[in-house]
């Protein structure tokens, strides 16, 4: 079946600029993740969704970023007021959360650029 | 947090070699995953592996949890294996994220 999509591919913003990201999970995925990747680094976890639970915002770096999703379904992750720090690939990954077996997988990213 | 760590940073082959790939971590895990991610960046998933062995091909991984390390090999490597491979884990009891190591970068030659 699909895998996880995201969109855009690729965006290039000007700083100040707000932005948003989408993501579709693989269907029937009730969790979702969203984490960054910098340049030659590793990923980090910024948001976790479960369900109809509150959303673990633990990994947000600062006040400027916020997600939503909608049910078990699409999400998007909002940048307002973008600095050029925030340029990175955002990845958005689904996971089954099947009792204790809860393999994620990812999307393609959306590559962020800011001018 | 939790501390994972990969070796070697980086890695030359080359093709038809093989290798191992080290993932240490701090805490105890209940998910552990390796990740293949290709020149174009997509996160290919190798081995959804918290504990045991598991084969797919000329991959294999080991995990050893009690002792807090992962092992990937990759025999007869072809230049395909190219990339960069993440070790990923979900420490217990704290959340269900994964924290990432640093990665091991591969570069197999003709």
């Amino acid at each position: 079946g699909a895998g996880v999509s995201q969109s855009p591919s690729n965006k290039v913003t000007e700083k100040g600029k707000d932005v948003e990201l989408r993501c579709d999970p693989i269907s029937g995925h009730t969790a979702l993740y969203w984490y960054r990747q910098r340049l030659g680094q590793g990923l980090e976890f910024l948001i976790y969704f479960q369900g109809n639970s509150a959303p673990d915002k633990s990994g947000l770096p600062s006040d400027r970023f916020s997600a939503e999703r909608t049910g078990e379904s699409v999400s998007t992750l909002t940048i307002q007021r973008t600095q050029q720090e925030d340029s990175a690939v955002y990845l958005c990954a689904s996971s089954a959360q099947l009792d204790s077996y809860n393999e994620q997988f990812f999307g393609p990213g959306t590559r962020l650029t800011v001018l | 947090g939790i501390q994972v760590e990969q070796s070697p940073p980086d890695l030359i082959l080359q093709e038809g070699a093989n290798s191992t790939l080290r993932c240490n971590f701090s805490d105890s895990v209940n998910n552990l995953q390796w990740f293949h991610q290709n020149p174009w960046g997509q996160l290919i998933n190798l081995f959804y592996i918290p504990s045991g062995t598991k084969q797919n091909g000329r991959l294999s991984a080991t995990t050893v949890a009690t002792e807090r390390y992962s092992l990937l090999y990759i025999s007869s490597s072809q230049t395909t294996d190219s990339g960069v491979y993440f070790c990923a884990v979900v420490r217990n009891n704290a959340g269900n994220m994964l924290t990432f190591g640093g990665g091991t970068r591969l570069m197999v030659k003709p």
